[in-house]
């Protein structure tokens, strides 16, 4: 069985600011790890994933995540957020099968 | 490629009507299913499908079913819809192998039962 929690249901930011939004994970077997993100009134988009390599992964809009096995963890960050990253963003692992399991994701609210 | 699309947008049953929720993708892709979304509950799995002929159930499949003809079209059906089912429903699709089995969804179906 896998499991996903995202810790922060809602993470406030300003413009400009850095954000880390926190993912952890549990699987009894090796995984595969996703970050997406859901703009208002829209389907979700893929932000990055990891499935091998190097544990440093870079994704779309400037988000990166770091899959560090040892903590189980898989946090997204960004340096520098913009008005337009305000969104809902979900992480999901997939292990063992093909269907992935979504945390109850994160609410990015980023103030002027 | 149109991608994963979703019909119809919006939608408003009463109590114990029937429905079917159209999802259709164009990317040959095996896996297809269904989730819905409520707030604070992330995305439950209803009910997925690994290829035409073969169908799941997921987290949550009571009241729903679905069937998988082809390759291209997996469609959901509330049998009689209860004001439980109010929900934005997602259909995604991918493929199975190593090619990375990131997640396609459609834009989502907004369901008010009353």
């Amino acid at each position: 069985a896998q499991s996903v929690t995202q810790l922060d249901s809602q993470v406030p930011v300003f413009e400009e600011a850095p954000v880390e939004l926190r993912c952890n994970y549990s699987s009894s077997v090796s995984v595969y790890l996703f970050w997406y993100v859901q703009y208002p009134n829209q389907g979700l988009q893929l932000l990055l994933k990891y499935l091998s390599g190097s544990t440093l992964v870079k994704g779309i809009n400037g988000f990166e995540a770091e899959f560090n096995k040892s903590q189980t963890s898989f946090h997204l960050r960004k340096p520098s957020v913009h008005i337009s990253d305000t969104a809902e963003y979900f992480c999901a692992v997939i292990g063992g099968s093909y269907i992935p399991t979504f945390g109850r994701g994160t609410s990015l609210i980023v103030h002027p | 490629n149109a991608g994963v699309t979703q019909t119809p947008k919006f939608q408003v049953l009463k109590t114990g009507q029937s429905m079917t929720l159209q999802c259709a993708q164009d990317m040959n892709h095996e896996y297809m299913s269904w989730y819905r979304q409520d707030p604070g509950m992330g995305l439950r799995l209803i009910h997925y499908s690994v290829g035409a002929g073969i169908t799941d159930q997921g987290e949550v499949p009571n009241g729903y079913n679905v069937s998988r003809s082809t390759t291209e079209d997996f469609p959901l059906r509330l049998l009689s819809a209860a004001p439980s089912q109010t929900s934005v429903y997602f259909c995604a699709s991918s493929y199975t192998g190593l090619a990375g089995y990131e997640q396609y969804f459609g834009p989502g179906t907004r369901l008010t039962v009353t």
